[in-house]
């Protein structure tokens, strides 16, 4: 089946360091998978971080970018300096195009200390 | 004004006993999902929906059934709980535009004794 590695928290990081979340995925079923961050800050759901869903992209959002590589089937998660609200857990997920269900990684708990 | 909410948000059940998970959503999406949530696994897809009168398999469907009665609304229906179902489950609905963005629920803790 298909399946999602994630860097194995938690991380913890200083505020301005930079921050990289490694993201590998297996898509035995998919032919052409799309590629999510989602995010869950404390005390608040779970939501989209950003996605891509052209290999080769590249998305953004709140600083963060990450690019769809389907040679090496990464999607690293990358911010070059991190605020204290960064402090969330990272997930990792992918998805076909017909709409049945995301596969998300075990998530990443970031800290980032002042 | 969540868009996707759900109902109990806490709730302990007995083993052998039936357990409905309530979802509802005003995003007007046409799909929904039911996931679980266990410590050393990322969310795992149980069930989804397409739309009203759907409900298709997940990748952990057994012992769960889901109802879609309507655009709004999704159920997760545990007919006879056991212990391993003890869980946090999230309900979402996606946008079935360029990968389906999906909205998530807070969550449900479910607790069977």
């Amino acid at each position: 089946g298909d399946s999602v590695t994630q860097t194995e928290g938690p991380v913890t990081v200083s505020e301005s360091e930079s921050l990289i979340i490694n993201c590998t995925y297996s898509a035995t079923s998919i032919a052409y998978p799309n590629l999510f961050w989602y995010v869950r800050y404390p005390g608040e759901g779970l939501q989209l971080l950003l996605k891509v869903i052209t290999a080769g992209q590249k998305g953004s959002s709140r600083g963060f970018e990450a690019t769809y590589n389907k040679e090496t089937t990464s999607f690293h998660l990358q911010k070059a300096s991190v605020q204290e609200s960064d402090s969330a857990v990272y997930y990792c997920a992918l998805g076909d195009n017909y709409a049945q269900g995301l596969t998300f990684g075990l998530g990443t708990r970031v800290s980032v200390f002042p | 004004e969540a868009a996707v909410t759900q109902s109990p948000r806490n709730k302990v059940a007995v083993t052998g006993g039936k357990v409905t998970l309530s979802c509802n959503q005003t995003n007007n999406h046409n799909n929904m999902y039911w996931y679980r949530q266990d410590t050393g696994h990322g969310l795992r897809l149980i069930h989804y929906s397409y739309g009203a009168g759907s409900t298709e398999k997940g990748d952990i469907p057994d012992g769960y059934k889901a109802s879609r009665p309507s655009q709004e609304n999704f159920s997760l229906i545990l007919e006879l709980a056991t212990p391993s179902q003890t869980s946090v489950y999230f309900c979402a609905s996606g946008d079935g535009r360029e990968g389906d963005t999906q909205y998530f629920g807070p969550g449900t803790r479910l607790l069977v004794l």
